[in-house]
């Protein structure tokens, strides 16, 4: 079946821990992408890679960190520098339109 | 990073009622698309506009690229219980080689409640 997966659905963590939300694509595109989304508001980029190995800083990067070492995967990781970790995180990719996971919600306590 | 602004940001309707809603940039868009977000779970794509003027149908749902690439109007046709949810509009830009990069702008969203 194809798609994105994203996991945990849910996940808590103690403040001060660093945190590493999973994705993987199966659909084969090149493009992947993570959102943050707080209530009532609307999406906002983290971080986006266009290609294996690469990857850029979206709107709001500080606190962030990613990797894409492998084409199907691209996870993101939530550092104690984040001052507002508490969110629900959502994984895209794209090979021109831009397809979203089920999403993550991360509560640090 | 730049904003959609998105209207209207809620909307209480009766069953079977038609819906409509809109978003405006101040930049111009190569791109627009309009999504729907249950509780929960993820943005669904529901239509893609690629072309200024251009007017889109999927089922009851009809959407246009404004003519100034500057807009975008989502009509949902005879609402039914099941079209609760928040709409989000997105515009993507393109760079003057024509690569986006991918990169979408979203509305803050339309949170839409059916009363049967």
């Amino acid at each position: 079946d194809g798609g994105i997966t994203q996991s945990p659905k849910y996940l808590f963590r103690k403040e001060g821990q660093n945190v590493t939300l999973s994705c993987e694509q199966n659909l084969n595109h090149d493009a992947m992408y993570w959102y943050r989304q707080d209530p009532g508001q609307g999406l906002r980029l983290i971080y986006y890679s266009q290609i294996v190995n690469d990857f850029q800083k979206g709107d709001i990067a500080e606190g962030y960190s990613v990797s894409r070492e492998k084409k199907e995967s691209f996870p993101l990781t939530v550092t104690s520098a984040q001052k507002n970790p508490t969110a629900f995180y959502l994984c895209a990719s794209s090979m021109g339109k831009q397809f979203f996971g089920p999403g993550t919600r991360l509560t640090v306590l | 990073g730049q904003q959609l602004n998105q209207s209207p940001q809620s909307m209480f309707i009766q069953e079977g009622e038609d819906v409509s809603m809109n978003c405006t940039s101040s930049s111009i868009f190569n791109t627009w698309l309009w999504y729907k977000q249950d509780p929960g779970e993820g943005p669904v794509l529901l239509i893609a506009l690629y072309k200024a003027g251009e007017l889109t149908s999927n089922g009851r749902l009809t959407a246009q690229f404004g003519i100034t690439r500057k807009d975008s109007f989502l009509n949902i046709s005879a609402s039914i219980p099941s079209d609760v949810g928040i709409y989000f509009c997105a515009g993507q830009l393109m760079d003057a080689g024509g690569t986006s990069y991918g990169k979408l702008t979203f509305g803050q969203g339309t949170i839409l409640t059916v009363h049967p």
